[in-house]
C-alpha cells in the first residue's frame, strides 16, 4: 500500500510569486485535504476536495486555490504570496463512501515546507 | 464554536516513565470524532487513534492508552513506560463534520521529550 506523498520536500519563493504543491493520495482513497502548519502551531484546515471539487474551506483567501483530478492527486496553488505564508503544507487523504459524512481517519504526507522570503 | 486545548505545551521525562497528554475539546455536535495524532521531527503527521463520540470506553494498544470522557470533554492520552522513540509532538484534533465536507480541528500540540 502506498502512503501519501508529496512535493517538493522543500521550495523558497519571494514575495509576489506564484506556488504549486502536490500530493499524492494514498491508495484506495479519493478525498484530499491541505493543511497549513505554521511553526510551533497545530495544522490549519484549507480545503477539502472530493470528486474533483471543492468540498469545505477553512478561513483562507481565494489566493489559496487548489484541483484534485481523476486519479485522486491533487494540487495546492497559492498566488500572490506573503511573508506569512511561511508554513509547512500538509496533505492529507482519506476514503469517502458516497453521500455518507462519516468522518474518515485522514492520512498524511510528509509535507512540503515553504519559505517566503 | 470547535477548539481543542492542549495546555501542556512541553512535558520532559526520563526513559521508562508513565506520561499523561491532556486534551479538551470544545464542539457543538452531538456526533463527532477525536483524534491523536504524533508528529515526529521529520514532520509527517502519524495517526494513533480514532474514536467516536458514542464510544466512551478506554481503548488500550501496547504501551498506549486513552481515556475519553464526554462529561469533561476530555480525551486524555498516556504512554507507559516512555521510551526515546517517543520524543514528538503530539497532537490531540476533533473532526469537524459541515455540509460541505470534514475538517480536523487541532490543538497546538504537546512537545514531549523522553531523555535516556
Amino acid at each position: 500500500e502506498t502512503g501519501v506523498t508529496q512535493s517538493p520536500t522543500h521550495l523558497i519563493k519571494t514575495r509576489g510569486q506564484q506556488v504549486t504543491l502536490r500530493c499524492s493520495s494514498q491508495s484506495g482513497h479519493n478525498t484530499v485535504s491541505w493543511y497549513q502548519q505554521a511553526l510551533g502551531q497545530g495544522p490549519q484546515f484549507i480545503f477539502q476536495y472530493y470528486r474533483e471539487e471543492e468540498n469545505g474551506r477553512g478561513n483562507f483567501p481565494p489566493r489559496f486555490s487548489g484541483l484534485q483530478f481523476p486519479n485522486y492527486s491533487s494540487e495546492l496553488n497559492v498566488n500572490a504570496l506573503e511573508l506569512d505564508d511561511s508554513a509547512l503544507y500538509l496533505c492529507a487523504s482519506s476514503f469517502r463512501s458516497g453521500a455518507t459524512l462519516a468522518t474518515d481517519t485522514q492520512y498524511f504526507g510528509p509535507g512540503t515546507r515553504l519559505t517566503v522570503l | 464554536a470547535q477548539k481543542v486545548t492542549q495546555a501542556q505545551t512541553e512535558i520532559s521525562v526520563v526513559e521508562k516513565e508513565d506520561v499523561t497528554l491532556d486534551c479538551v475539546y470544545e464542539t457543538r455536535d452531538t456526533t463527532y470524532y477525536l483524534f491523536w495524532y504524533k508528529q515526529p521531527p521529520s514532520g509527517e503527521l502519524v495517526f494513533l487513534i480514532r474514536r467516536n463520540s458514542f464510544d466512551e470506553q478506554n481503548e488500550i494498544s501496547g504501551r498506549y492508552s486513552w481515556n475519553f470522557q464526554k462529561s469533561t470533554s476530555s480525551f486524555n492520552f498516556t504512554i507507559t513506560a516512555s521510551q526515546v522513540v517517543d520524543s514528538a509532538v503530539y497532537f490531540c484534533a476533533l473532526s469537524d463534520v459541515n455540509q460541505a465536507g470534514t475538517a480536523l480541528i487541532f490543538g497546538k500540540g504537546t512537545t514531549l521529550s523522553v531523555s535516556s
